[in-house]
Order: structure tokens, then sequence, then C-alpha cells
């Protein structure tokens, strides 16, 4: 079966100051990998995800995040996080069998000013 | 449009009344979901319907109802609820069932049961 673990229940980072996220999958194959952000009060949204080719992906909002098979993770980056990006961080993984993806349980961003 | 939209946004409801909540799509997603999310807790998923069938009901219990009357609307209908049911309530969306381009997510419908 497959899981996701975040490590980090809660990262302080100041404004301006650069931001890692760590994501761990568990899975036999290559898994569909994504990040998702969740304001307060609000929804998740998608900020980038990953299946195959350039293992450095893009998303919005400045992010970008790295997958390496090697150790089976897919962390989250940015390099100067703004006082916006304060929000929980959801990684999430999908198998090719049974298309339900697997939420780790989040890591809260905290930016102090 | 690139939404998922959800209303109402909070409700506020007594253990036997019934309610419903609403979710609309006009992205032509075939694929549509309701999650249950409390704080600080990763969403969980309820049910899934592709194609407006349901496919996917993860043992929710009968006092939650869905309906998915076309292909840009979800339903979940409510009776009877109890306390420990007040949450966010998720809707999402996604080109197909495999979820494999991503979920799009409403903001939201915070429910309260009193």
């Amino acid at each position: 079966a497959q899981s996701v673990t975040q490590p980090d229940i809660h990262i302080t980072v100041s404004e301006g100051a650069s931001l890692e996220l760590r994501c761990n999958y568990s899975y036999g194959a290559t898994p569909y990998l994504f990040w998702y952000v969740q304001s307060p009060g609000q929804g998740l949204q998608l900020l980038l995800k990953y299946f195959s080719g350039d293992t450095l992906v893009q998303g919005i909002k400045g992010f970008e995040a790295e997958f390496k098979r090697s150790q089976s993770s897919f962390n989250l980056r940015k390099p100067s996080v703004h006082w916006s990006d304060a929000a929980e961080y959801f990684c999430a993984v999908v198998s090719g069998g049974s298309y339900i993806p697997t939420f780790g349980r989040g890591t809260s961003l905290i930016v102090h000013p | 449009d690139t939404e998922v939209t959800q209303t109402p946004k909070h409700l506020v409801m007594g253990m036997t009344n019934k309610k419903s909540l609403k979710c609309e799509q006009h992205m032509g997603h075939r694929a549509m979901y309701w999650y249950k999310q409390k704080a600080k807790k990763p969403p969980e998923l309820m049910f899934v319907y592709s194609y407006e069938k349901l496919s996917i009901n993860e043992s929710v219990p009968s006092r939650f109802s869905p309906e998915c009357p076309n292909s840009s609307l979800l339903n979940l209908h409510l009776h009877a609820l109890q306390p420990e049911d007040s949450a966010l309530y998720l809707c999402a969306s996604s080109q197909d069932k495999t979820g494999f381009s991503g979920y799009t997510f409403g903001s939201g419908t915070r429910l309260t049961v009193v």
C-alpha cells in the first residue's frame, strides 16, 4: 500500500528566507506526486505535480519540487518565502492501481516578519 | 472557468435537520469528489463520482447521501447528523477518475452540528 510521510508538523521561517518542506513516499513503482497548499478556511490548491520526465518541477507561486527516486522523496522548495505563504502544505501520492490520493498529515508553515 | 464553487460557505444545523451541500464546476471534469476534513488533519475521502455514477463510497454512514444530477453538479444531502460530523466539507473535481492531472478543490462548507 502507498503511504506518505511529512516528518515536520510545523516549520517556522523568516520572511525572505529559503524554504524546504520534506515528503517521503512508500510505493513500489514511481507514483504520481503532488503538493497542495491550504490557506486558513480555504480549500486545497494544487501547487505542482510530477510523474515522469525532468525531476525538478516548477509550480505556481514560485514553488518547485525535486523528485529523488533513490531517497523516495519529493521535497518542496522556495528560494524566498513571503508572509502570504503561511499555510498548511500537503504532499499527496497517487498510484496506478488505486487512483485515490494518499495525503500526508500536512506541514504547517509559519512565517515571521 | 477554473473553479469549483461550493455553497453554502457556512452551515449550522440541528441533529434532526435535513440540509444539502452543493458543488458546481464548469471545467468539463468527469470525476467529482466529496472530502471531509477535521481541523489540523488531511482531507478524508467520502465519495467519488465518475461520469455521474457513484464509483467509490468509503464506508460513509447513510446519514450522508450524495447525488450527482449532471456532469457539473454534485450534492451532499445531510440528515440526522451527529456533533462529531462537524467539519469542513470539501468538493473536488479532476479530469477523470485517475486523478493523475490533480484535483481542483472548492473552498469548502464549514458545517457545525448542534
